[in-house]
């Protein structure tokens, strides 16, 4: 088992729609828990930090965090064609930077 | 503007040869990352360096060799070893004890 599940899609919404994109997760050890957006052929770029347990919200995007369940969410709302990409999470536990678990993406499309 | 610049963009590989890829960043950070990333895969760790002179593997580190002799500076070597090379390859860095790591546009390396 993976430490780190996220469904690969790819997910088609038309504009306008709320997309929900989610990785759940083994280690109960994990305290940070990031959001990257990833363009085709490019870097990823870092949306959404969070620590701990709780939502976080900036903009259009908002980041939940469900340690009980092990459970991570990102809501995308008034979503628009230019946030067609590949979203990944990631995580990591206390004093873990250099062990950054990566989920391997969730494909996006949104259509005009 | 600070940011990871990542060269070529593209590259070749014949068999038996070994070829480097090119990671400059001028944000300061002192820590820098390899990743590799392969369809449907997450991003998987190749080696990191927290400081000049010192680096370490990461999980997938076989077939491949780096060096730190300057902070700016974290080139990749991807040798003869590494029989399976064609993936996309992603250079980060990170400052201090910040989690948040920071992506360079990425190398497409491929096997002629």
């Amino acid at each position: 088992q993976k430490e780190v599940e996220q469904d690969p899609g790819p997910l088609s919404v038309p504009e306008g729609a709320i997309v929900s994109l989610n990785c759940t997760y083994s280690n109960s050890a994990f305290q940070y828990f990031m959001w990257y957006r990833q363009y085709s052929r490019k870097g990823p770029e870092l949306l959404m930090y969070t620590y701990s347990s709780g939502n976080k919200e900036d903009g259009r995007f908002t980041a939940q965090v469900d340690k009980s369940s092990k459970y991570i969410s990102l809501f995308i709302r008034d979503s628009q064609p230019s946030d067609s990409a590949t979203y990944l999470c990631a995580m990591s536990d206390v004093g873990g930077y250099n062990k950054l678990i990566f989920g391997a993406g969730t494909r996006l499309a949104v259509h005009p | 503007d600070g940011g990871i610049t990542q060269s070529p963009k593209y590259l070749f590989r014949k068999e038996g040869q070994n070829v480097t890829l090119s990671c400059e960043q001028n944000l300061n950070h002192d820590a820098m990352y390899w990743y590799r990333q392969d369809p449907g895969q997450g991003l998987r760790l190749i080696y990191y360096s927290q400081i000049v002179n010192d680096f370490q593997k990461g999980d997938i580190a076989e077939g491949y060799s780096v060096s730190r002799e300057k902070k700016e500076s974290f080139p990749l070597t991807v040798t003869s070893a590494q029989k399976n090379p064609t993936a996309f390859y992603l250079c980060a860095s990170r400052q201090g004890r910040d989690e948040k790591l920071f992506f360079g546009s990425g190398t497409q390396l491929s096997v002629l």
